[in-house]
């Protein structure tokens, strides 16, 4: 049931742009997406509900496709700011309703 | 909003021992969930609370894990006999429950970080 993120990780130079994605083999009710930096709690981006709506914030947007159960985060003109673990949480239909986490994407910005 | 609290931020205890973490959630948040974290991994699932009714508990959670909300507020998550396997960091977060909970968004705590020696 944990959701599949790929890739595991990414270096990235300033201003440089990256796709996360997050895929699941249940049918969902929503994508979340949070940003974890080294030592403290994961943080809330955002959320993708099942509709196919893309949604953004700054710079870093979203996108969900309820068919085929993935979603995308898209980080544009980076920043070293956005330096940290993505991690992707869904809520299947049918289920429990608890979030569960895939395994993260360390995303790294350098100068 | 003062957010989510978890105390202590760190236990050190020896093998065997018993121990005891607290989380206070946003007061409006009628639920909370407590994680599981190790290097490397994401956060893992153990349980979640609906005011004060604990709706689901890992399978993966041994008897040793209890966790309770006795009046829909703090929570506490206890370890008994702990075990050098159970070291990571515990976190609690909370949300908005009922229909609209998979609109909610989690909001963290800092964690405990549990080392067993």
């Amino acid at each position: 049931q944990q959701p599949v993120q790929s890739p595991q990780a990414v270096i990235l130079r300033e201003g440089e742009d990256a796709v996360i994605n997050c895929s699941s083999s249940k049918a969902l009710y929503s994508v979340h997406w949070y940003r974890q930096k080294h030592g403290e709690a994961p943080v809330f981006l955002m959320i993708l509900l099942k509709g196919g709506e893309q949604k953004g914030h700054e710079k870093i947007s979203a996108s969900f496709n309820e068919k085929k159960q993935q979603s995308s985060l898209y980080l544009t003109a980076s920043q070293l700011s956005y330096s940290g673990t993505y991690f992707c949480g869904t809520f299947a239909q049918g289920g429990s309703e608890k979030l569960v986490f895939g395994k993260g994407t360390k995303l790294t910005v350098n100068p | 909003d003062t957010g989510v609290s978890q105390d202590p931020r760190h236990k050190i205890t020896k093998r065997g021992q018993n121990v005891t973490f607290r989380c206070d959630p946003i007061s409006e948040h009628n639920r909370l969930y407590w994680y599981r974290q190790t290097l490397g991994q994401g956060p893992e699932f153990l349980t979640y609370f609906q005011n004060e009714a604990q709706l689901e508990k890992s399978r993966l959670l041994s008897d040793r894990f209890s966790a309770e909300r006795p009046k829909g507020s703090f929570s506490t998550l206890e370890i008994q006999r702990t075990e050098q396997g159970d070291s990571a960091m515990y976190l609690c977060a909370s949300s908005l429950g009922g229909r609209s909970s998979y609109n909610s968004p989690l909001h963290f705590g800092n964690g405990t970080r549990l080392t067993v020696t």
